[in-house]
Order: structure tokens, then C-alpha cells, then sequence
């Protein structure tokens, strides 16, 4: 079974400029989740989807992060325009469901100058 | 506001000798909570999952044990293939994202 899949696994960007980044969740999966990592801090929640609703978006920090699932597949996540404390590891991660561990991908590490 | 907590930061061990992992939280209601281990530029790679005071969940050296205020990862005879991250997080009910802890980077020495 292919796992997560994030791309890309870097992305370096200056201050202003827009950054997309890409989840491919585990086929058949109806629940796709994204968190990030800023430097020192824990892992937190940014936006959970079931198929292509949003379900929960309680922590994306701002408007300037959009998060699209078209059609309940793949996932993207735009920065726009980025700031330099957008910096961090955003991880994608899909589940079966509550009872299910989630999956996560490798991360992609963004970094903004 | 609900809180997850995991020491110590940073654990060193030799090979073979055993230790305990913490994570103690503080949730409005707790529908389940997890233990990951994390290698670095990886995800978080899923462990165990426990539900209710009293539970417990073993794989191969490791053992999760849950309380009401705590959960405990038992690394016994530990191996320098068992060095890295170990984030527990916290599932609240009606929510559906998880509150994860700093975790706990363990490191065994040959």
C-alpha cells in the first residue's frame, strides 16, 4: 500500500511570493489532515477534510492559507503571500476514521527569507 | 484548555537498559490517545492507540499503558534501532484533530 505522499519535500521562498503544496493521501481514505511544525514548537492542527468538506479549519492561522481537496483525492495547501513565520514542516496525514492511527507524510519543510 | 505534556525531553539510554516514557494531560474529555515515533525528515509514524484507563497495548519492546491523567511508553531492552522521536497526542471528543505533546527524543547507545 503506497503511503502519504507530500511534494515537495523543500521549498525555499521568498517573503510575499505564494507556495502550493501538494498531499496525496492513501487511496480510500475519506479523512486528510494537515498540521505543521514551527521551529521549537509542537506539531499543530491546522485543517481536517472529509472527502472534499472542510470539515474542521480551526487552526489555519489566517486567511492567507487556502486548503482545496477537489473531488476528495488530493490535497493542496497555499500560502499566499507567504511570511517568514510561515516557516516550518507542514505534514499531510490520512485516516479511515477516528479509530484508525493517521498516516502521515514526510513533511514538506518550507522555509521563508 | 486542553494540554499535553510528554518528558523528559530527551532521553539517553545504553542498549539494554530499560526506561519509561511520560505523557500527562490535561483534556476536557478524552476520546483517545496516541503514541507516535518520529525519525528525522520522516512523519510521525503511528504506534499505538488507547482508549481508556487501565488499557495497555504492546509491540515488540514497547509497551503503552494509559491512567485519567497519564500514559506511559515502556522501552524494554532498548536497541540503537529504537533512537528517535516519541510524540504522544491527544484526541478530545467532538474534535477531530489531535493535540500533540513536544515529545521525546530518545537516544540508545550501542
Amino acid at each position: 500500500e503506497a503511503g502519504v505522499t507530500q511534494f515537495p519535500s523543500h521549498s525555499v521562498i521568498e517573503k510575499g511570493q505564494t507556495v502550493t503544496l501538494r498531499c496525496d493521501p492513501i487511496s480510500g481514505h475519506d479523512n486528510l489532515y494537515w498540521y505543521r511544525r514551527v521551529m521549537g514548537k509542537e506539531i499543530k492542527f491546522l485543517l481536517h477534510f472529509v472527502k472534499e468538506s472542510k470539515q474542521d479549519e480551526s487552526g489555519m492561522p489566517n486567511n492567507r492559507f487556502l486548503a482545496e481537496r477537489t473531488g476528495g483525492t488530493y490535497s493542496t495547501l497555499k500560502v499566499q503571500p507567504a511570511e517568514l513565520e510561515d516557516s516550518g514542516v507542514y505534514f499531510c496525514a490520512s485516516s479511515q476514521g477516528v479509530h484508525y492511527g493517521y498516516t502521515f507524510g514526510s513533511g514538506t519543510r518550507l522555509t521563508v527569507v | 484548555e486542553d494540554q499535553v505534556t510528554q518528558s523528559p525531553e530527551a532521553l539517553r539510554l545504553q542498549e539494554g537498559e530499560s526506561s519509561s516514557l511520560n505523557c500527562s494531560y490535561t483534556v476536557s474529555g478524552l476520546r483517545g490517545l496516541f503514541w507516535y515515533r518520529q525519525d528525522p525528515g520522516k512523519g510521525p509514524e503511528f504506534l499505538f492507540t488507547l482508549y481508556s484507563a487501565g488499557e495497555e497495548k504492546e509491540k515488540e519492546r514497547l509497551k503503552a499503558t494509559l491512567t485519567k491523567k497519564e500514559s506511559f511508553l515502556h522501552i524494554t531492552a532498548p536497541k540503537p534501532e529504537d533512537s528517535a522521536t516519541y510524540l504522544c497526542a491527544v484526541q478530545v471528543n467532538n474534535n477531530n484533530d489531535m493535540r500533540f505533546g513536544a515529545g521525546t527524543r530518545l537516544t540508545v547507545k550501542p
